[in-house]
């Protein structure tokens, strides 16, 4: 099984500034990673997939990179709605999800 | 408009059984594999099951299989999980999820909110 860690597991940020998550895959996985938001009592949302594309009206301020087995999720210009937790997901063999970045509020 | 209603959860006992039920609509159902992913109370995302556009091929996490069923009623666009031998670990928030492109394995692009699984005797 392919195992994502996920770093940092909190994240103090202000609004306006800039977050970067990072997402580590345990075995190549090429670009085949995606990135969700997730709120408490609501479902995870699609961010970007194929590690780099931003899913149907996402905002420009959510950017993906990577390949292999280092992944990162920048995040330019936090807003009030983007605290959340974050998680990547590997879809290139089976599919496994890291634990998790809580970006919250400094 | 693209939707999944996931139903069917609530209280069951240890070694007990429950049936979850993901109903699709505003898309072509029997196109797109279909996927159950859990979240455990404090815990992260964990995949469960997913299962192809026809329903012939599934796949299945260590740790369901032999207890867990994932099948799919295309004439009525519907998704089901079979839960059987319930545990304490199987007590979740389940959705159901779309993958990508009809492929079996892709990104989600379209979740369900998820129904509730309470193991307790």
């Amino acid at each position: 099984e392919v195992v994502m860690t996920q770093s940092p597991v909190t994240l103090s940020v202000s609004p306006g500034e800039r977050a970067s998550l990072s997402c580590r895959a345990s075995q190549a996985v090429s670009t085949n990673l995606a990135w969700y938001q997730k709120k408490p009592g609501q479902a995870p949302r699609l961010l970007i997939y194929r590690a780099s594309t931003r899913a149907t009206g996402i905002p420009a301020r959510f950017s993906g990179s990577g390949s292999g087995t280092e992944f990162t999720l920048t995040i330019s210009g936090l807003h009030s709605e983007d605290f959340a937790v974050y998680y990547c997901h590997q879809y290139n063999s089976w599919f496994t999800f890291g634990g998790g970045t809580k970006v919250e509020i400094k | 408009e693209v939707q999944l209603v996931e139903s069917g959860g609530g209280l069951g006992q240890p070694g007990g059984s429950l049936r979850l039920s993901c109903a699709a609509s505003g898309f072509i159902f029997s196109n797109y594999a279909m996927s159950w992913v859990r979240q455990a109370p404090g815990k992260g995302l964990e995949g469960v099951a997913i299962i192809g556009a026809s329903g012939f091929s599934a796949e299945y996490t260590d740790s369901v299989k032999g207890r867990f069923t994932i099948s799919r009623d295309n004439s009525k666009n519907t998704l089901f999980l079979q839960i059987n031998s319930l545990s304490a670990e199987d007590m979740a928030i389940y959705y159901c999820a779309r993958p990508m492109g009809g492929l079996m394995t892709h990104a989600f692009d379209v979740w369900g909110q998820g129904t509730v699984v309470t193991v307790s005797s």
